[in-house]
């Protein structure tokens, strides 16, 4: 079954504690991207990938960072988190340019 | 910059009801427009994908339009089921830097 993959799917830290939230796609897709959603700014593009070792920032990538060793990974990193970072997270990836994006199911971070 | 809006907010429908669901955009340079669902603390579910030199796609019960020279999309729900509330999201590919940008949703509620 194709699907995008997010691990935790929950996760209550505190601040300046380092985190890693990983995402792993199954779909042999070369793109891959990071957002936020937040209540009353809908989803935000926090970086992307266009393949390996190739990744880019979004429209808000301060504070965390991402890498890309192997095709079907993308981990978001936040080395120093802090509550404004209080987010749902999603994955996405796409098979190329100017296809149809498909979403993990989400990761809930509260920082304390 | 471009900017999506989508309207109602909010609407409450009998079941059975025929519904349309709107969504602007303010730059018609576009690569394609996709409409998606999603349901309270889950991911997003890809509904439709419209390319850009498409103007419909239908699947089941669902019909998205596009007219891209004045910035919109609708998408219809046939004889609309309790099953089909959930918070639906348009979302375009910006033909002028290649991200999805979304809008702030429409959250549906069908009533039995």
């Amino acid at each position: 079954e194709a699907q995008v993959t997010q691990n935790p799917r929950y996760l209550i830290t505190v601040t300046g504690k380092k985190l890693t939230v990983t995402c792993s796609q199954n779909m042999n897709h070369e793109y891959m991207s990071w957002y936020r959603q937040d209540p009353g700014l809908g989803l935000r593009q926090i970086y992307y990938s266009m393949n390996v070792e190739v990744t880019d920032k979004g429209d808000v990538p301060e504070g965390y960072k991402v890498s890309r060793k192997e095709k079907r990974n993308f981990p978001l990193i936040l080395e120093s988190p802090s509550p404004n970072q209080t987010s749902l997270y999603f994955c996405a990836t796409q098979g190329a340019a100017y296809n149809e994006q498909f979403f993990g199911p989400g990761t809930r971070l509260t920082v304390l | 910059k471009q900017e999506v809006t989508q309207i109602p907010a909010a609407l409450s429908v009998p079941e059975g009801e025929n519904l349309v669901l709107n969504c602007s955009f303010t730059d018609s340079a576009i690569y394609n427009l996709q409409w998606f669902r999603q349901d309270p603390g889950k991911g997003l579910t890809s509904l439709l994908l419209i390319q850009s030199s498409q103007r419909e796609q239908t699947s089941g019960r669902l019909n998205a339009s596009l007219d891209k020279s004045s910035g919109r999309s609708t998408l219809y729900i046939a004889a609309s089921q309790p099953g089909d509330s959930a918070t639906y999201l348009c979302a375009v590919l910006s033909g002028n830097t290649g991200k999805l940008i979304f809008g702030q949703g429409t959250t549906l509620q069908v009533k039995p």
